[in-house]
């Protein structure tokens, strides 16, 4: 049964990068797009990104130039760095693959908290 | 970018009734619009996608309708495992959206 695993520091001082890692097991990480997505405490979803396993990107405008998402087909993991983190950026962060009919699978989530 | 809004903020029904969730798009999203129910601690779970079409294991009491930029989510007879929040969400244009969500409670 394939799974997402996020995984990475749940504390991240401000000013510094946020680098989480999505980890595909049970399955090929391989022919599908990939998307990051966070959720702060007690509010909707925020898509931030996607990626093909060809290493192509779309990313939120919003995040600006702050936003990188790449992928290691050797180890299936796809990984997310967000630099210049504020509070604002406290969230659940979710990976998710991306089918045509939408996201059909999550990871569990894991929670990053930026504070000094 | 596209803004989803949903209504209402919340919807208070006992099991057995019928919910009916609403999605609004700012702009035409055409059929490219989908559901995704969450549970506390859970991550979304995938509903409905293309705007009416079931996704795999999905029971049949939930369904999708509507198109362009107003789309319905109507769940026939709520069963207890059907208290949640409820997220609708555009693929049509860059970036993709989230609507606020929809918290179905026990009245």
């Amino acid at each position: 049964q394939e799974q997402l695993q996020e995984s990475g520091p749940g504390l991240v001082k401000p000013s510094e990068t946020l680098s989480l890692t999505c980890t595909v097991s049970g399955g090929s990480i391989s022919n599908h797009y990939w998307s990051w997505i966070r959720q702060p405490a007690g509010k909707g979803l925020e898509w931030l990104g996607r990626i093909f396993t060809s290493g192509t990107t779309n990313y939120n405008p919003s995040l600006k130039s702050r936003i990188t998402m790449s992928v290691d087909t050797s180890k299936n993991q796809i990984s997310l760095r967000l630099s210049s983190v504020t509070a604002a950026d406290t969230a659940v962060y979710y990976c998710a693959r991306a089918r045509t009919s939408g996201y059909d699978l999550w990871g569990q989530g894991t929670l990053v908290t930026v504070s000094s | 970018e596209i803004v989803l809004t949903q209504s209402p903020g919340t919807l208070s029904l006992s099991p057995g009734e019928r919910a009916t969730l609403s999605c609004r798009a700012s702009q035409s999203v055409s059929y490219y619009l989908a559901w995704y129910q969450q549970k506390p601690a859970q991550a979304p779970r995938l509903l409905i996608y293309d705007a009416s079409n079931r996704a795999t294991g999905v029971p049949a009491r939930f369904s999708g309708s509507g198109s362009e930029t107003d789309f319905t989510l109507t769940i026939s007879s709520l069963e207890p495992e059907d208290f949640a929040v409820y997220y609708c969400q555009q693929r049509n244009t860059w970036p993709l959206t989230f609507g606020g969500g929809t918290k179905v409670e026990i009245k």
